[in-house]
């Protein structure tokens, strides 16, 4: 596609509930990165993928996190018995370069609410 | 590991004036820089980058940012602003080779009339 598409866009999930949110980065982009943006916050890295593989998970800020690409393009990430601490835009991001070192494109984000 | 601070929080600017917001990180390592935009309700856009050569860096809207390695700032500036401008400015390091980016905690632009 011509940009990089997150869904759903909005999304409210009571508090203990499992959630996913799905990114289609541009076709052929070889890194995929999510990102977790808080309200008044700039974004803070979760995870990169360089084709399927996960690279980097170092951001993930519990095992109740979870992230998958499993071939090498659409991504999902998961976040299993969500807490009100999760509420956040989900950002994920695509890039031609391998590292992501020259910068990517950005999706719209995924607003999760938990209530 | 690298950080940002962006030392303003909001900018407030009449329309055609000049606009610089100020940038500064740390890193024990060579680096690329980065400012992104992100509208109300939107993702981020990359409005320039730096990764090596000429400090002067020239984007896209009419912004540009200096990159100072002895003050390790990256300033970006617009010599003349629209109300279209309005939006958060973000910006962000990350090391060479490091993948992920390091953003700061972002400057709004409010532009007025």
């Amino acid at each position: 596609g011509a940009g990089v598409s997150q869904s759903p866009r909005y999304k409210v999930a009571k508090r203990g509930q499992d959630v996913a949110l799905r990114c289609d980065p541009i076709s052929g982009h070889v890194s995929l990165f999510w990102y977790q943006q808080a309200l008044g916050q700039g974004p803070e890295f979760l995870t990169y993928f360089q084709n399927e593989a996960q690279l980097d998970k170092s951001g993930l800020p519990s095992d109740r996190f979870f992230a998958e690409r499993p071939e090498g393009s659409v991504s999902t990430l998961k976040i299993q018995r969500t807490q009100q601490e999760d509420s956040a835009v989900y950002l994920c991001a695509s890039s031609l370069d391998p590292t992501g070192d020259y910068g990517y494109t950005f999706g719209s984000g995924t607003r999760l609410t938990v209530v | 590991a690298q950080s940002v601070t962006q030392l303003d929080s909001q900018v407030p600017v009449f329309e055609e004036a000049p606009v610089e917001l100020r940038c500064n990180y740390s890193s024990s390592v060579s680096v690329y820089l980065f400012w992104y935009v992100q509208y109300p309700n939107q993702g981020l856009q990359l409005l320039l980058k730096y990764l090596s050569g000429s400090t002067l860096v020239k984007g896209i809207n009419g912004f540009e940012a200096e990159f100072n390695k002895s003050q390790t700032s990256f300033h970006l500036r617009k010599p003349s602003v629209h109300i279209s401008d309005t939006a958060e400015y973000f910006c962000a390091v990350s090391g060479r080779y490091g993948n992920k980016l390091v953003f700061g905690a972002g400057t709004i632009l409010r532009v007025k009339s």
